[in-house]
Protein backbone atom coordinates (compact mmCIF):
# COMPACT_ATOMS: atom_id res chain seq x y z
CA UNK A 1 0.00 0.00 0.00
CA UNK A 2 0.91 3.60 -0.71
CA UNK A 3 2.59 4.80 2.43
CA UNK A 4 4.25 7.91 4.63
CA UNK A 5 7.42 6.11 6.44
CA UNK A 6 9.00 7.26 9.10
CA UNK A 7 11.91 4.96 10.19
CA UNK A 8 12.98 6.04 13.54
CA UNK A 9 10.56 5.27 16.37
CA UNK A 10 12.34 6.77 18.73
CA UNK A 11 15.70 8.74 19.26
CA UNK A 12 17.66 9.90 22.34
CA UNK A 13 20.37 12.33 22.28
CA UNK A 14 22.67 15.13 24.13
CA UNK A 15 22.27 18.55 23.38
CA UNK A 16 24.02 19.93 20.46
CA UNK A 17 24.22 16.58 19.02
CA UNK A 18 22.96 16.67 15.47
CA UNK A 19 19.77 15.54 14.42
CA UNK A 20 18.19 13.47 11.10
CA UNK A 21 14.68 12.24 10.70
CA UNK A 22 14.14 10.13 8.10
CA UNK A 23 11.06 10.18 5.87
CA UNK A 24 9.93 8.17 2.66
CA UNK A 25 6.70 8.05 1.01
CA UNK A 26 5.49 5.45 -2.05
CA UNK A 27 3.84 8.32 -4.20
CA UNK A 28 4.64 8.77 -7.81
CA UNK A 29 4.33 12.23 -9.85
CA UNK A 30 3.89 15.62 -8.18
CA UNK A 31 4.04 15.40 -4.18
CA UNK A 32 3.48 17.97 -1.40
CA UNK A 33 5.97 17.43 1.74
CA UNK A 34 5.96 18.72 5.17
CA UNK A 35 7.11 18.15 8.57
CA UNK A 36 4.69 18.75 11.64
CA UNK A 37 5.56 19.01 14.89
CA UNK A 38 4.27 18.25 18.62
CA UNK A 39 5.54 19.65 21.57
CA UNK A 40 4.36 17.91 24.67
CA UNK A 41 1.57 19.59 25.76
CA UNK A 42 1.16 21.58 22.84
CA UNK A 43 -0.82 21.35 19.08
CA UNK A 44 0.54 20.27 15.77
CA UNK A 45 2.35 23.02 13.82
CA UNK A 46 4.52 23.37 10.63
CA UNK A 47 8.22 22.94 10.91
CA UNK A 48 8.58 23.30 6.71
CA UNK A 49 7.01 22.49 3.40
CA UNK A 50 8.19 21.88 0.18
CA UNK A 51 6.41 22.22 -3.11
CA UNK A 52 8.39 23.01 -5.65
CA UNK A 53 12.36 24.67 -6.56
CA UNK A 54 15.09 24.45 -4.70
CA UNK A 55 14.95 20.93 -2.63
CA UNK A 56 16.79 22.24 0.46
CA UNK A 57 13.71 23.47 2.43
CA UNK A 58 14.24 25.88 5.27
CA UNK A 59 12.07 26.00 8.46
CA UNK A 60 11.56 27.64 11.78
CA UNK A 61 13.60 27.23 14.56
CA UNK A 62 16.98 26.05 12.80
CA UNK A 63 15.46 22.97 10.57
CA UNK A 64 15.97 22.60 7.19
CA UNK A 65 14.81 19.37 5.07
CA UNK A 66 16.12 18.19 1.78
CA UNK A 67 13.92 16.52 -1.01
CA UNK A 68 15.55 13.97 -3.01
CA UNK A 69 13.05 12.72 -5.71
CA UNK A 70 14.85 9.62 -6.93
CA UNK A 71 14.96 8.50 -3.31
CA UNK A 72 11.14 9.42 -2.78
CA UNK A 73 13.02 10.84 0.80
CA UNK A 74 12.16 14.01 2.84
CA UNK A 75 14.43 13.92 5.42
CA UNK A 76 14.74 16.17 8.84
CA UNK A 77 18.16 17.59 9.87
CA UNK A 78 19.16 19.93 12.88
CA UNK A 79 23.04 20.86 13.08
CA UNK A 80 22.91 21.07 17.19
CA UNK A 81 19.63 20.67 18.91
CA UNK A 82 18.41 22.43 22.35
CA UNK A 83 16.42 20.22 25.14
CA UNK A 84 13.67 22.47 23.35
CA UNK A 85 13.49 20.22 20.28
CA UNK A 86 12.31 17.43 22.59
CA UNK A 87 8.81 16.68 20.83
CA UNK A 88 7.46 14.01 18.17
CA UNK A 89 8.26 14.57 14.30
CA UNK A 90 5.34 13.87 11.70
CA UNK A 91 6.38 13.87 8.14
CA UNK A 92 3.34 14.08 5.97
CA UNK A 93 2.46 14.14 2.16
CA UNK A 94 -0.34 15.20 -0.12
CA UNK A 95 -0.22 14.36 -3.99
CA UNK A 96 -3.35 13.25 -6.24
CA UNK A 97 -1.58 10.00 -6.11
CA UNK A 98 -1.90 9.66 -2.53
CA UNK A 99 -5.98 10.27 -3.07
CA UNK A 100 -5.54 14.14 -2.40
CA UNK A 101 -5.24 13.84 1.09
CA UNK A 102 -2.66 14.55 3.48
CA UNK A 103 -1.34 11.18 4.54
CA UNK A 104 1.21 11.09 7.75
CA UNK A 105 4.22 9.08 8.77
CA UNK A 106 4.00 7.70 12.20
CA UNK A 107 5.81 9.95 13.73
CA UNK A 108 9.09 9.66 15.67
CA UNK A 109 9.39 10.88 19.20
CA UNK A 110 13.02 12.70 19.56
CA UNK A 111 14.23 12.61 23.45
CA UNK A 112 17.28 15.96 23.73
CA UNK A 113 18.70 15.35 26.79
CA UNK A 114 20.12 18.60 28.40
CA UNK B 1 -5.87 35.83 16.15
CA UNK B 2 -7.11 32.78 17.90
CA UNK B 3 -6.68 29.31 17.00
CA UNK B 4 -8.74 26.67 16.03
CA UNK B 5 -10.77 25.76 18.93
CA UNK B 6 -12.40 22.30 19.63
CA UNK B 7 -14.59 21.61 21.90
CA UNK B 8 -14.82 19.76 23.98
CA UNK B 9 -11.17 18.69 24.99
CA UNK B 10 -12.55 15.59 26.87
CA UNK B 11 -15.06 12.95 26.38
CA UNK B 12 -15.92 9.96 27.76
CA UNK B 13 -18.68 7.73 26.41
CA UNK B 14 -20.22 4.49 26.27
CA UNK B 15 -20.59 1.93 23.29
CA UNK B 16 -23.23 2.27 21.67
CA UNK B 17 -23.72 5.97 22.01
CA UNK B 18 -22.93 8.51 19.50
CA UNK B 19 -20.72 11.64 19.77
CA UNK B 20 -20.50 14.99 17.52
CA UNK B 21 -17.12 16.62 18.59
CA UNK B 22 -16.80 20.35 17.04
CA UNK B 23 -14.03 22.65 15.94
CA UNK B 24 -14.08 26.63 15.07
CA UNK B 25 -11.48 27.24 12.53
CA UNK B 26 -9.36 30.31 12.42
CA UNK B 27 -11.41 33.68 11.17
CA UNK B 28 -10.64 33.61 7.48
CA UNK B 29 -10.17 30.37 7.00
CA UNK B 30 -12.55 28.21 4.60
CA UNK B 31 -11.15 24.66 4.95
CA UNK B 32 -11.16 22.40 7.44
CA UNK B 33 -10.02 18.59 7.77
CA UNK B 34 -10.65 15.82 10.32
CA UNK B 35 -7.91 13.00 11.63
CA UNK B 36 -8.04 10.58 14.33
CA UNK B 37 -4.63 10.13 16.15
CA UNK B 38 -3.94 6.61 17.76
CA UNK B 39 -0.60 4.96 19.51
CA UNK B 40 -1.66 2.11 16.68
CA UNK B 41 -2.15 3.88 13.48
CA UNK B 42 -0.96 7.66 13.90
CA UNK B 43 -2.52 10.18 12.21
CA UNK B 44 -5.06 9.32 10.20
CA UNK B 45 -7.20 11.26 7.53
CA UNK B 46 -11.02 11.24 8.40
CA UNK B 47 -12.40 13.91 6.16
CA UNK B 48 -12.05 17.39 4.26
CA UNK B 49 -14.27 20.22 3.76
CA UNK B 50 -14.52 23.12 1.89
CA UNK B 51 -17.30 25.86 2.15
CA UNK B 52 -19.77 23.55 3.40
CA UNK B 53 -18.77 20.39 0.65
CA UNK B 54 -16.64 17.35 1.33
CA UNK B 55 -13.83 17.39 -0.73
CA UNK B 56 -12.78 14.17 0.63
CA UNK B 57 -12.94 11.40 2.92
CA UNK B 58 -10.56 8.72 4.38
CA UNK B 59 -11.27 4.94 5.03
CA UNK B 60 -13.65 5.36 7.89
CA UNK B 61 -16.97 3.28 8.34
CA UNK B 62 -20.01 5.50 7.96
CA UNK B 63 -20.44 5.71 11.17
CA UNK B 64 -18.18 8.47 10.97
CA UNK B 65 -19.53 12.03 9.58
CA UNK B 66 -18.91 15.38 9.16
CA UNK B 67 -20.67 18.88 7.86
CA UNK B 68 -19.45 22.11 7.51
CA UNK B 69 -21.18 25.32 8.48
CA UNK B 70 -21.62 28.27 6.64
CA UNK B 71 -19.68 30.31 8.84
CA UNK B 72 -16.90 27.30 8.26
CA UNK B 73 -17.54 25.38 11.58
CA UNK B 74 -17.40 22.27 11.29
CA UNK B 75 -18.48 19.09 13.79
CA UNK B 76 -17.80 15.17 13.06
CA UNK B 77 -20.37 12.86 14.70
CA UNK B 78 -19.42 9.32 15.21
CA UNK B 79 -22.50 6.97 15.81
CA UNK B 80 -22.77 3.51 17.46
CA UNK B 81 -19.38 3.84 18.89
CA UNK B 82 -17.02 1.19 19.57
CA UNK B 83 -14.03 0.47 22.04
CA UNK B 84 -11.95 1.04 19.25
CA UNK B 85 -13.40 4.52 18.36
CA UNK B 86 -11.28 5.87 21.82
CA UNK B 87 -8.76 8.23 20.02
CA UNK B 88 -7.66 12.37 19.88
CA UNK B 89 -9.79 13.77 17.23
CA UNK B 90 -7.78 16.19 15.46
CA UNK B 91 -9.09 19.35 13.36
CA UNK B 92 -7.18 21.75 11.36
CA UNK B 93 -8.18 24.73 9.37
CA UNK B 94 -6.05 26.35 5.99
CA UNK B 95 -6.85 29.10 4.34
CA UNK B 96 -6.86 27.98 1.22
CA UNK B 97 -9.03 24.99 -0.53
CA UNK B 98 -7.22 22.07 1.28
CA UNK B 99 -4.70 21.62 4.14
CA UNK B 100 -3.22 19.53 0.59
CA UNK B 101 -1.39 22.54 -0.63
CA UNK B 102 -0.80 24.42 1.97
CA UNK B 103 0.01 25.09 5.65
CA UNK B 104 -2.63 23.30 8.30
CA UNK B 105 -3.10 24.89 11.78
CA UNK B 106 -4.10 22.10 14.02
CA UNK B 107 -6.35 22.60 17.47
CA UNK B 108 -5.27 21.19 20.54
CA UNK B 109 -7.72 17.97 19.70
CA UNK B 110 -10.79 16.54 21.59
CA UNK B 111 -9.77 12.73 23.53
CA UNK B 112 -12.38 10.42 23.00
CA UNK B 113 -12.79 7.78 25.24
CA UNK B 114 -14.82 5.00 24.60
CA UNK B 115 -15.93 2.48 28.01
Amino acid sequence: AQSVSQHNHHVILSEAASLELGCNYSYGGTVNLFWYVQYPGQHLQLLLKYFSGDPLVKGIKGFEAEFIKSKFSFNLRKPSVQWSDTAEYFCAVSSKAAGNKLTFGGGTRVLVKP
Amino acid sequence: KAGVTQTPRYLIKTRGQQVTLSCSPISGHRSVSWYQQTPGQGLQFLFEYFSETQRNKGNFPGRFSGRQFSNSRSEMNVSTLELGDSALYLCASSVGRSAMNTEAFFGQGTRLTVV
